[in-house]
């Protein structure tokens, strides 16, 4: 039973433009949500994270959403960059544990 | 300041044989866990523990055992080795409190298993 759920395996936009990542998740336990970013060969990176209690959080360039009714978070990176293209991880927290999506792999073209 | 060390990088090991991958951690963190990487599957937490002597399980821990008996080290045993346990293997560290912050992720172990 995948408790976070990453539906789109690839996203691939242009230069400039706005990659939009998206993750769904079902228990309502989580406290916080995070997101990751995995080069190949390489361990996960920390980018950002947003408390249950919040609805937005942003960090530079880059920006989480929560809609908890919809149990949805979504990351928005403006602009992207081609130094940006990796494979992004959602994950949410409950206790000790992190729980991660399977992950959307972003190319952003020049 | 090392971070989150894991060795060995690559080992190949054949089906039926038991070998113990290494996990430490330099930065005094409470909590550690183990995941597997897998094409498709994501991250799946295998073990996490919350302190010395504390473990528990995770999504996936069925062919592996850990122990944590000391802050630094959190050893991830595979009792007898199968196929399936062919992945990468990423051991991850934070300090206890809330999760703001996140894991920090070791370089990861390769695991083949013939």
């Amino acid at each position: 039973d995948q408790q976070v759920k990453q539906n789109s395996p690839s996203l691939s936009v242009q230069e400039g433009r706005i990659s939009i990542l998206n993750c769904d998740y079902t228990n309502s336990m989580f406290d916080y949500f995070l997101w990751y970013k995995k080069y190949p060969a390489e361990g996960p990176t920390f980018l950002i994270s947003i408390s249950s209690i919040k609805d937005k959080n942003e960090d530079g360039r880059f920006t989480v959403f929560l809609n908890k009714s919809a149990k949805h978070l979504s990351l928005h990176i403006v602009p992207s960059q081609p130094g940006d293209s990796a494979v992004y991880f959602c994950a949410a927290s409950i206790g000790g544990k992190l729980i991660f999506g399977q992950g959307t792999e972003l190319s952003v073209k020049p | 300041n090392a971070g989150v060390t894991q060795t060995p990088k690559f080992q190949v090991l054949k089906t039926g044989q038991s070998m113990t991958l290494q996990c430490a951690q330099d930065m005094n963190h409470e909590y550690m866990s183990w995941y597997r990487q897998d094409p498709g599957m994501g991250l799946r937490l295998i073990h996490y523990s919350v302190g010395a002597g504390i473990t528990d399980q995770g999504e996936v821990p069925n062919g592996y055992n850990v122990s944590r008996s000391t802050t630094e080290d959190f050893p991830l045993r595979l009792l007898s080795a199968a196929p399936s346990q062919t992945s990468v293997y990423f051991c991850a560290s934070r300090p206890s409190g809330d999760s703001l912050y996140g894991y920090t992720f070791g370089s990861g172990t390769r695991l083949t298993v013939v």
